[in-house]
């Protein structure tokens, strides 16, 4: 596609709930991160994948926070049992693998847990 | 990962050059220098990056100090639309590599 694209854009959500967020990166990007944004903060890195392998995975909070790529191209990210401090903005970024690699961001997704 | 040190906030003139420094004292001999901005609402966007030389692109130029531990965004000619945050970001040289963000500098562009 013409950049990432994430969905949904906006996500309200009662706490203990379920979520699952998409990510569809750049088409010939081998490489995905998820980043998790808190209000008026930079964005902290959570995970990434190269295809669909997960080397690191160092950034996710706790067990509850789990993420999919299963065919190398779109890619889940899922927060089991949501608590209000989860309430964030959620970017996934692509990039192309080589030296110097560029990370293009989508929009978000604002994850809003009550 | 290197630590960064920028100024929380800075503010300029529409029209008139911007200096965005960045002090990166522990920076590895390899890392390269990312700068990144995060205009309003929006993700973050790439600028421009760096290994030892000055470099140029249509966004703006960056200058690396002689013993890489600091270095400076400039933007030629603010725009309105040059407001945002700002983040200079050392990373490493081969394969993906997460982006640590710090505090940045909030750019802000009187008309």
């Amino acid at each position: 596609g013409a950049g990432v694209s994430q969905s949904p854009r906006y996500k309200v959500t009662k706490r203990g709930q379920d979520v699952t967020l998409r990510c569809d990166p750049i088409s010939s990007h081998a490489t995905l991160y998820w980043y998790q944004q808190a209000l008026g903060q930079g964005p902290e890195f959570l995970t990434y994948f190269n295809y669909e392998a997960q080397p690191d995975k160092s950034g996710l909070p706790s067990d509850r926070f789990s993420a999919e790529r299963p065919e190398g191209s779109i890619s889940t990210l899922t927060i089991q049992r949501t608590e209000q401090r989860d309430s964030a903005m959620y970017r996934c970024a692509s990039s192309f693998p080589g030296v110097k690699e560029t990370q293009y961001f989508g929009p978000g997704t604002r994850l809003l847990v009550l | 990962d290197a630590k960064t040190t920028q100024p929380n906030s800075m503010e300029s003139n529409e029209e008139e050059p911007v200096h965005l420094p960045c002090n990166h004292s522990t920076i590895s001999g390899t890392d390269y220098i990312h700068w990144y901005r995060q205009l309003p609402s929006q993700g973050p966007e790439y600028v421009i990056h760096g290994l030892t030389s000055n470099v140029n692109n249509r966004m703006a130029s960056l200058a690396i100090a002689e013993d890489r531990k600091s270095s400076t965004l400039i933007l030629h000619r603010a725009t309105l639309r040059d407001a945002a945050v700002y983040y200079c970001i050392p990373t490493g040289v081969q394969g993906a590599q997460k982006l640590v963000f710090g505090q940045g500098t909030r750019l802000t562009i009187n008309p």
